[in-house]
C-alpha cells in the first residue's frame, strides 16, 4: 500500500530565505508527484506535476525534484514572501487512473 | 482554463438529516470525478471515483450507503451525506479529470458541520 510522507510538519522562515520541503513515497511505481497548495480552509491549486520519466519541474521561484528509484520529491522554494504561507501537499499516482495518495502536507509560515 | 465548481461552499445541518454537496466542471466534460474527505489538520484521504453513467467505487472503510455519489452527467457528480452525524463534519473536496487527458481539477470544497 503507497504511503506518502512529508517532512517537516510545519516550517516557519524569515522572508527571503530559500527552503525545501521534502515528500517520501513508500512505493516506487508511481506514474506522476504532483505538487499542491492550500491555503486555510480552500480547495487545492495545482504547482507542479512530474512524470514518473522526469527528474524536475520548475515553475517561477518553485522547484520540484523527483528521485523515484530512492522514492523521494522535493520542492525547493527561492526567496520565500509572506504570500508563500501556505500548506504544501505533495501527491502520487500510481497508475494512469486519477487517484491520488497525499502526504499529510507541509505548513509553512513566511514571516515578514 | 478548467473550473471545477462545488456548491455549498458552507453547510450546517443537524443530526439525522442528509445533505447533498455538488462538483460540477465548468468548461470541460469530466467521465471521472473523484471525491475526498479532509479533516483538520490532516491530509486527503480518497473517498470515492465516481464514473458517468456506472456506479461509483469506494475506498476501502467508506461506507457507500451512508455516501452516496450519484454521476448522472459528463459536468455533474453529486455527494449526499445520509443521516449525517457529528463526526461527519469534515471539509470535502472533489476533483474532476479531464475526458482523455490526465489532468485534475480541484474544486474550491464544501465544509460541513453536523450539530
Amino acid at each position: 500500500k503507497q504511503e506518502v510522507t512529508q517532512i517537516p510538519a510545519a516550517l516557519s522562515v524569515p522572508e527571503g530565505e530559500n527552503l525545501v520541503l521534502n515528500c517520501s513515497f513508500t512505493d516506487s511505481a508511481i506514474y506522476n508527484l504532483q505538487w499542491f497548495r492550500q491555503d486555510p480552509g480552500k480547495g487545492l491549486t495545482s504547482l507542479l506535476l512530474i512524470q514518473s520519466s522526469q527528474r524536475e519541474q520548475t515553475s517561477g521561484r518553485l522547484n520540484a525534484s523527483l528521485d523515484k528509484s530512492s522514492g523521494r520529491s522535493t520542492l525547493y522554494i527561492a526567496a520565500s514572501q509572506p504570500g508563500d504561507s501556505a500548506t504544501y501537499l505533495c501527491a502520487v499516482t500510481s497508475g494512469n487512473t486519477g487517484k491520488l495518495i497525499f502526504g499529510q502536507g507541509t505548513t509553512l509560515q513566511v514571516k515578514p | 482554463g478548467a473550473v471545477v465548481s462545488q456548491h455549498p461552499s458552507r453547510v450546517i445541518c443537524k443530526s439525522g438529516t442528509s445533505v447533498k454537496i455538488e462538483c460540477r466542471s465548468l468548461d470541460f466534460q469530466a467521465t471521472t470525478m473523484f471525491w475526498y474527505r479532509q479533516f483538520p489538520k490532516q491530509s486527503l484521504m480518497l473517498m470515492a471515483t465516481s464514473n458517468e453513467g456506472s456506479k461509483a467505487t469506494y475506498e476501502q472503510g467508506v461506507e457507500k450507503d451512508k455516501f452516496l455519489i450519484n454521476h448522472a452527467s459528463l459536468t455533474l457528480s453529486t455527494l449526499t451525506v445520509t443521516s449525517a452525524h457529528p463526526e461527519d463534519s469534515s471539509f470535502y473536496i472533489c476533483s474532476a479529470r479531464h475526458s482523455g487527458a490526465n489532468v485534475l481539477t480541484f474544486g474550491a470544497g464544501s465544509r460541513l458541520t453536523v450539530l
